[in-house]
């Protein structure tokens, strides 16, 4: 079974502040997602990253895989209140009909 | 687009008792799953779906059928309702080469 961990599990901030969620596995993925849920909601996609050493960027948060492709780490730069929520990794096997591993989640809070 | 849908939003029963989510959606996506999470355990697969008429079991499925007639639809159904499995429930529609999932806004049961 792939395990995905992520840490911090909490963190709570104030805005303006920078933080680094990391996504971290001993198994490697074809593709790393990650999500952020909101209270009540279901998760939304925010972005998938593919290759060894990649990085996106997402307005003020930046992504970035692995290059083993065995951990993904998000950068959020000076953190709103907006971004409050509960940020989810999950990685991919090859094959369009893989399963998902998600991690445990990182809950994010940032206060005025 | 409405996307995912599932229904009901929340619902309480009686150990026992057995109901049916519901879970719609209007992207034509051929792979369908269904989730559920719980505090420090992150999403768990319990089952998910290739394609219509196509099902298989995922990391949790004791307790639950699903069945698969069209692309559109994929309910569940808890057969004797246990108090382990008061949870909230996600169903999600995946695209494209790297397994993107869309997630509908969950149902939140609680079997006392």
């Amino acid at each position: 079974t792939q395990l995905l961990e992520q840490s911090p599990q909490f963190l709570s901030i104030q805005e303006g502040e920078n933080l680094t969620v990391y996504c971290n596995s001993s198994s490697v993925f074809s593709s790393l997602q990650w999500y952020r849920q909101e209270p009540g909601e279901g998760p939304v996609l925010l972005v998938t990253v593919v290759t060894g050493g990649e990085v996106k960027k997402l307005k003020r948060l930046t992504f970035q895989f692995g290059d083993a492709r065995k951990d993904s780490s998000l950068h959020i730069t000076a953190a709103q209140p907006g971004d409050t929520g509960l940020y989810l990794c999950a990685g991919a096997g090859a094959g369009t009909a893989s399963k998902l591993t998600f991690g445990t989640g990182t809950r994010l809070q940032v206060t005025l | 687009n409405a996307g995912v849908t599932q229904t009901p939003k929340f619902q309480v029963l009686k150990t026992g008792q057995s109901m049916t989510l519901q879970c719609a959606q209007d992207m034509n996506h051929e792979y369908m799953s269904w989730y559920r999470q719980d505090p420090g355990m992150g999403l768990r697969l319990i089952h998910y779906s290739v394609g219509a008429g196509i099902t298989d079991q995922g990391e949790v499925p004791n307790g639950y059928n699903v069945s698969r007639s069209t692309t559109e639809d994929f309910p569940l159904r808890l057969l004797s309702a246990a108090p382990s499995q008061t949870s909230v429930y996600f169903c999600a529609s995946r695209r494209g080469s790297y397994n993107e999932q869309f997630f509908g806004p969950g149902t939140r049961l609680t079997v006392l």
